[in-house]
């Protein structure tokens, strides 16, 4: 069974760039889409967007468009979450989960990335 | 404010049987399926149930779900002090297509 493993906590400060990821164990992901959720101190879950390992097709939700990359490089089994420009806002649990297809239900979690970002 | 309404809060005593609520719209709870997380604080969410009220390998029939044009619920029976935990509904959403969740709600075992 495929296990997701994220990257470790980071922190950063305002203004910095960052790039985390999520690497498929124990089963190929080329196949599988990979979403990425938020979750802000203290608050609930919020997608922000998915991608196909296989060729890299990206949906986003509107509320995080522009504001952040996701990326993957199927050959490392791996997606990718980046800021370019980090605010303190974005301090939060990021999560990734697998999906069968971007509108399928997301059945394997990764164990979540803590990121925060203070000056 | 999330785009599906789950009340902040539920409880129950042990053996009962408890109903948490999702409600949602035409481009969402009204299209699609509904699928519920449970997130013990400090962990990972974990799928619980998912579409046609399909439980995931190793949830047990305890939890069930329904859905009625806008609104679901998710019910356990038989409640357990380990179900202690936050529950989250999710349904992708034909307008914004994207992926949308309920604020979560938590359940206190008493």
């Amino acid at each position: 069974d495929v296990q997701l493993v994220q990257s470790g906590a980071e922190v950063r400060k305002p203004g910095e760039s960052l790039k985390i990821s999520c690497r498929g164990s124990g089963s190929s992901l080329t196949n599988s889409w990979i979403g990425w959720v938020r979750q802000m101190p203290g608050k609930g879950l919020e997608w922000m967007g998915i991608i196909f390992l296989s060729d890299s097709d990206t949906r986003y939700s509107p509320s995080f468009q522009g504001q952040l990359t996701i990326s993957a490089d199927k050959s490392m089994n791996t997606a990718y979450l980046q800021w370019n420009s980090l605010k303190t806002s974005d301090t939060a649990i990021y999560y990734c989960a697998r999906a069968a297809y971007y509108y399928y239900h997301m059945d394997v979690w990764g164990q979540g990335t803590t990121v925060t970002v203070s000056s | 404010q999330s785009v599906l309404t789950q009340p902040p809060s539920a409880s129950g005593t042990p053996g009962q049987r408890v109903s948490i609520s999702c409600s949602g719209s035409s481009s969402n709870l009204g299209s699609n399926a509904v699928n519920w997380y449970q997130q013990v604080p400090g962990t990972a969410p974990k799928l619980l149930l998912y579409g046609k009220n399909q439980r995931p390998s190793g949830i047990p029939d305890r939890f069930s779900g329904s859905k009625s044009g806008t609104s679901a619920s998710l019910a356990i029976s038989g409640l357990q002090s380990e179900d202690e935990s936050y529950y989250y509904c999710a349904a992708w959403d034909d307008s914004l297509n994207s992926w949308v969740f309920g604020g979560g709600t938590k359940l206190t075992v008493l």
